[in-house]
Formats: C-alpha cells, sequence, structure tokens
C-alpha cells in the first residue's frame, strides 16, 4: 500500500527542545502532507511539499522530502506544551486524489 | 466560512439500528472524503466522493455501509444494522481540488463519535 509509515510511534519531550517525526511511503506522489491531531478532535493540515520540493519552512514547522528514499521527516523547533498532539503524514494514492494516512506519531511536550 | 460541519457529535445506536451521519463541506469545496478512526489508531478511508458521484469507494465494507453526496444537501454516511465493531470516530474532510493535487490538503470536520450499544 502506499500508506505513510510514521515514527516513532511516541515521543516525550521537554519543552523548548526539538521534536522530529519520521514518514515513509512506498510509492511515488504528488506531495506529501502533515496534519495535527488534538485528543478527539478532527485534523488540522500544517504543512503541504510537492515532490519536487525538498524542503519547506511554516513557522516552527520545517519538513524535508526525500524522493530517493520514499521519506519525509517533520521537526517541530522550540517545542511548546501546547504542541502535544498526534501527528500524521498523509500521501496521495492512485489515480483519484485521496490521501492516505499513516498511524501517527504522538507527541507529548512536557512543561 | 464555518468549515466543515459534521453532524451528531456523539451518537448511540443499539445493534440492529442505523446510524446516519451528516457532513456538509466548506463553502467552495466539491470534494468529500469520510475516514474512520478506532482509539489509538490512524484515520482509515473509507469513500470519496464529489457532488452526486462516488469516486473511490474502496475502504467501504461491502455491506451495510453507504455513502452519499446529492447536488442539494450534506453527504451522508449510512450505516445499516449496526454492530459494535463500528464504534468509532467518523471523520469527514472536503477539500477544493482533488486531495492528490491539492494546493492546502483538507479540511477536516470534527468527528462524529458511534457507539454502539
Amino acid at each position: 500500500s502506499q500508506q505513510g509509515e510514521e515514527d516513532p510511534q511516541a515521543l516525550s519531550i521537554q519543552e523548548g527542545e526539538n521534536a522530529t517525526m519520521n514518514c515513509s511511503y512506498k510509492t511515488s506522489i504528488n506531495n506529501l502532507q502533515w496534519y495535527r491531531q488534538n485528543s478527539g478532535r478532527g485534523l488540522v493540515h500544517l504543512i503541504l511539499i510537492r515532490s519536487n520540493e525538498r524542503e519547506k519552512h511554516s513557522g516552527r514547522l520545517r519538513v524535508t522530502l526525500d524522493t530517493s528514499k520514499k521519506s519525509s521527516s517533520l521537526l517541530i523547533t522550540a517545542s511548546r506544551a501546547a504542541d502535544t498532539a498526534s501527528y500524521f503524514c498523509a500521501v496521495g494514492s492512485g489515480n483519484t486524489g485521496k490521501l492516505i494516512f499513516g498511524q501517527g506519531t504522538t507527541l507529548q511536550v512536557k512543561p | 466560512n464555518a468549515g466543515v460541519m459534521q453532524n451528531p457529535r456523539h451518537l448511540v445506536r443499539r445493534r440492529g439500528q442505523e446510524a446516519r451521519l451528516r457532513c456538509s463541506p466548506m463553502k467552495g469545496h466539491s470534494h468529500v472524503y469520510w475516514y474512520r478512526q478506532l482509539p489509538e489508531e490512524g484515520l482509515k478511508f473509507m469513500v470519496y466522493l464529489q457532488k452526486e458521484n462516488i469516486i473511490d469507494e474502496s475502504g467501504m465494507p461491502k455491506e451495510r455501509f453507504s455513502a452519499e453526496f446529492p447536488k442539494e444537501g450534506p453527504s451522508i454516511l449510512r450505516i445499516q444494522q449496526v454492530v459494535r465493531g463500528d464504534s468509532a470516530a467518523y471523520f469527514c474532510a472536503s477539500s477544493r481540488e482533488p486531495g492528490l493535487y491539492s494546493n492546502y490538503g483538507y479540511t477536516f470536520g470534527s468527528g462524529t463519535r458511534l457507539t454502539v450499544v
């Protein structure tokens, strides 16, 4: 399947530290997207990186994409307790345009 | 712009009853996606619809589940004769373009939590 797979499954850090989450996928993609989910809530789109891009920034977020390794990473710098959430990568699948989500990384930022 | 609206937020059904979940996409969005999420798991794709058309239903169980997105009104995910295993959070998302080509990703609703007792 083209499902994105994140690692680690869970990550616990202190406020102020950086958090890095990784995502691997299996086939060619048009773009890769990262989403965040607070407990019990819907997902929120964070950032999208196209297949011809290698790096993208948005505020404290930095996403890299290595299409040769079929992997992406999400870096959150200077983490805050409010960053505590689950983070999912998503990749396009097939010709219909739907996104397939990975299992997610649960991030806990301790104050 | 109220975003993607899902209702109800919580739904309790007895085994064998029917569950109807509604989703109104963001204004201007004609692509709707339904996902199911079990506790501590990721989102599982169910169905992708565009106005009056089912584009991809490869994630839908073969029986008891159906979805529609009529010309007027919200998208409906219908589960007939619910069983305990249907208990989950059901999320709807919408986009202006197909997700694969979208510049902005999906906009998600807050979900419907279905509990089958």
